[in-house]
């Protein structure tokens, strides 16, 4: 089966600049999800875009998605501590054979904000 | 609250001895499934559950059964756990069982299992 995989596997910065996560994966998609998980919670649905679109806006979260680089984006902006978590990008196959089975995800990205 | 809810949350046993963590969902989701994550690996399904009485293997089987006798629970059950079974799982659902999900999947809190 398909899957994500983030870059990069770790990343730390300061307290209010932006922090770039990406994803990429191997075959067509549905649409691709990003999740957040804090350190041994369950994972939170952050946004969902769609394989005909291109940006998608949510709050302080800015997604992108180049379906020729078959790559995506998640940026955070002006970022806080509480943003300290892992972010997982999700993608569904569409060839998974119909269902939700076809969602499978990355490895995350470990995303540190320091204060 | 619109939950999913696992049991137990933290969970020590020994190898051989059958155990069973049990999920629940209060928003009537069709769709159930069962995770595990593990350091690099990342997330890998288990198994997941489309309806009633409807259950389908994922990636990573062996070793582990399902049921799913009413829309809202759906146990994970470890009939002769192993060490290698140690690790975090994760029940999740979803309202969309459809032509490949296009909604959210809301995740419970995570079970951490050790088998000694």
């Amino acid at each position: 089966s398909q899957q994500g995989e983030e870059d990069p596997q770790a990343l730390s910065i300061q307290e209010g600049e932006n922090a770039t996560m990406n994803c990429s994966y191997k075959t067509s998609i549905n649409n691709l999800q990003w999740y957040r998980q804090n350190s041994g919670r369950g994972l939170v649905h952050l946004i969902l875009i769609r394989s005909n679109e291109r940006e998608k806006h949510s709050g302080r979260l800015r997604v992108t998605l180049d379906t020729s680089k078959k790559s995506s984006s998640l940026l955070i902006t002006a970022s806080r501590a509480a943003d300290t978590a892992s972010y997982f990008c999700a993608t569904v196959d569409p060839y998974s054979g119909g269902g939700a089975d076809g969602l499978t995800f990355g490895k995350g990205t470990h995303l540190i904000i320091q204060p | 609250e619109a939950q999913v809810t696992q049991n137990p949350r933290y969970l020590i046993t020994v190898t051989g001895k059958k155990l069973t963590v049990t999920c629940s969902q209060n928003m009537n989701h069709e769709y159930m499934s069962w995770y595990r994550q593990d350091p690099g690996l990342g997330l890998r399904q288990i198994y997941y559950s489309m309806n009633v009485e409807v259950t389908d293997k994922g990636d990573v089987p062996e070793g582990y059964k399902v049921s799913r006798k009413e829309k809202r629970n759906f146990p994970l059950i470890l009939e002769s756990p192993s060490p290698n079974q140690t690790s975090l799982y994760f029940c999740a659902s979803s309202p969309d069982p459809g032509q490949g999900i296009t909604g959210e999947l809301f995740f419970g809190e995570g079970s951490r299992l050790t088998v000694l």
